[in-house]
């Protein structure tokens, strides 16, 4: 079946703009999750949400990043008056649960530039 | 909260070679330990799992050991490949929490 898909796969914006990133879980996964990757780093947590509630924001590196999900699918992680610092590799993930020990899948990511 | 350490950052070995990336965790809760391997522009694919109560688990030329006491696990790669070359992430999670991930092993196999 398909994966997770995210979109846009690439955006380049000025800073000070907004941008939304999209991410699409696998079908019937109820957990979702969004890490940062910035160039030959890690894989940072920012947020995850349990159904369309997210009961841990306390990855996300400011107030100016927030995240939704609706109808228990799709999420939309927005970054308002974005900055350089900013720039990285979006990566959302899924999986069927929450459960402690249920397999992350993970979509391509978004490759954010903020010029 | 969870912390992970990841060692070696960078690891050169020779096609045959083993390879070995090491993790340690703080949180005695954790009890999932998976390890995900992401080429070069693509996305982390998980390889390997184990669970806390399994000491070890193989899967053909990969292999997972875990020690809780000690509070560390391991990935083994046995008889590298070229196609073996990529960034290793090794994660920790325990109930009601996210992965929480290593920072990374860049692993190099030259023939």
């Amino acid at each position: 079946g398909a994966g997770v898909s995210q979109s846009p796969s690439n955006k380049v914006t000025e800073k000070g703009k907004d941008v939304e990133l999209r991410c699409d879980p696998i079908s019937g996964h109820t957990a979702l999750y969004w890490y940062r990757q910035s160039l030959g780093q890690g894989l940072e947590f920012l947020i995850y949400f349990q159904g369309n509630s997210a009961p841990d924001k306390s990855g996300l590196p400011s107030d100016r990043f927030s995240a939704e999900r609706t109808g228990g699918s799709v999420s939309t992680l927005t970054i308002q008056r974005t900055q350089q610092e900013d720039s990285a590799v979006y990566l959302c993930a899924s999986s069927l649960s929450f459960s402690a020990q249920e397999t992350q899948y993970f979509g391509p990511g978004t490759r954010l530039l903020v010029l | 909260g969870e912390n992970v350490e990841q060692h070696p950052s960078t690891l050169s070995v020779q096609e045959g070679d083993s390879a070995v990336i090491k993790c340690t965790y703080s949180d005695s809760a954790s009890n999932y330990f998976p390890w995900y391997k992401q080429e070069l522009g693509k996305r982390p694919q998980l390889i390997i799992d184990i669970r806390s109560n399994v000491g070890e688990k193989k899967d053909q030329r990969i292999a997972v050991t875990l020690n809780k006491t000690a509070k560390h696990f391991s990935l083994h790669i046995t008889e590298t490949q070229p196609e073996d070359s990529a960034v290793y992430f090794c994660a920790a999670k325990q109930a009601g929490t996210a992965l929480i991930f290593g920072k990374g092993t860049t692993l190099s196999v030259s023939s």
